[in-house]
């Protein structure tokens, strides 16, 4: 069975500050893993994904994220927080094989808040 | 483009009362369906997907219930709510079977049971 677990489910930094949101993942299988982001009032919406190759995943927005599978660890990083970056942030992992359609598993969420 | 709606918004709805959250999707033709719930202070959870119509795969036991009467709707009911059936239901879609494939997802439903 896979879990995620996100730590810390409210994240501060000040505009133009570093962002990190830190996520941590069990998978009995070579993982693919997710973020999302939600918006006040709007449905949610891929950040980035990794599935092979390259452990740095850039994304939308100025995101990335490393895969670390030592650490069993996805952390979502931007290095300039904006105000438009607050939002609800949500990891996830899903089976690799293609078999599981979009079951994915996800982690409880971290509301990311900017302040001037 | 492709668009999914999901209404309504928001929902109160007393304990024992049915439940009809709906789902539709637009620009595609057979994409596969998902809704997930999201309880207060835990993660997201799948509670059916389905494939084709009238195919349903549920997740987790529940009180609640999914139908796909058509190839673009995906409806999730229930006959008597229940207090724990409260919190945020997202309606998902993707095409493919890789467990890669990205997720589109509604606006989601608060729904309230009073």
């Amino acid at each position: 069975a896979q879990s995620v677990t996100q730590l810390g489910s409210h994240v501060s930094v000040s505009e133009g500050a570093l962002v990190l949101l830190r996520c941590n993942y069990s998978s009995s299988v070579p993982p693919y893993l997710f973020w999302y982001v939600q918006y006040p009032n709007q449905g949610l919406q891929l950040l980035l994904k990794y599935t092979t190759g390259a452990t740095l995943v850039k994304g939308i927005n100025g995101f990335e994220a490393e895969f670390k599978k030592s650490e069993t660890s996805f952390h979502l990083t931007k290095p300039s927080a904006h105000m438009s970056d607050a939002a609800e942030y949500f990891c996830a992992v899903s089976d690799e094989g293609g078999t599981s359609y979009g079951k994915l598993t996800f982690g409880q969420g971290t509301i990311l808040t900017v302040h001037p | 483009s492709q668009t999914i709606h999901q209404w309504p918004a928001t929902l109160v709805q007393p304990v024992g009362s049915p439940l009809s959250l709906e789902c539709t999707v637009e620009g595609t033709s057979n994409p596969n369906l998902y809704w997930y719930r999201q309880a207060a202070g835990r993660g997201l959870q799948l509670l059916f997907y389905s494939v084709g119509i009238g195919q349903i795969s549920s997740e987790v036991p529940q009180n609640l219930s999914a139908s796909r009467p058509q190839d673009r709707q995906f409806i999730l009911s229930s006959k008597k709510l229940l207090l724990s059936d409260s919190g945020f239901y997202l309606c998902a879609w993707n095409t493919g079977t890789g467990s890669y494939e990205k997720l589109f997802f509604g606006s989601g439903t608060q729904l309230s049971v009073l």
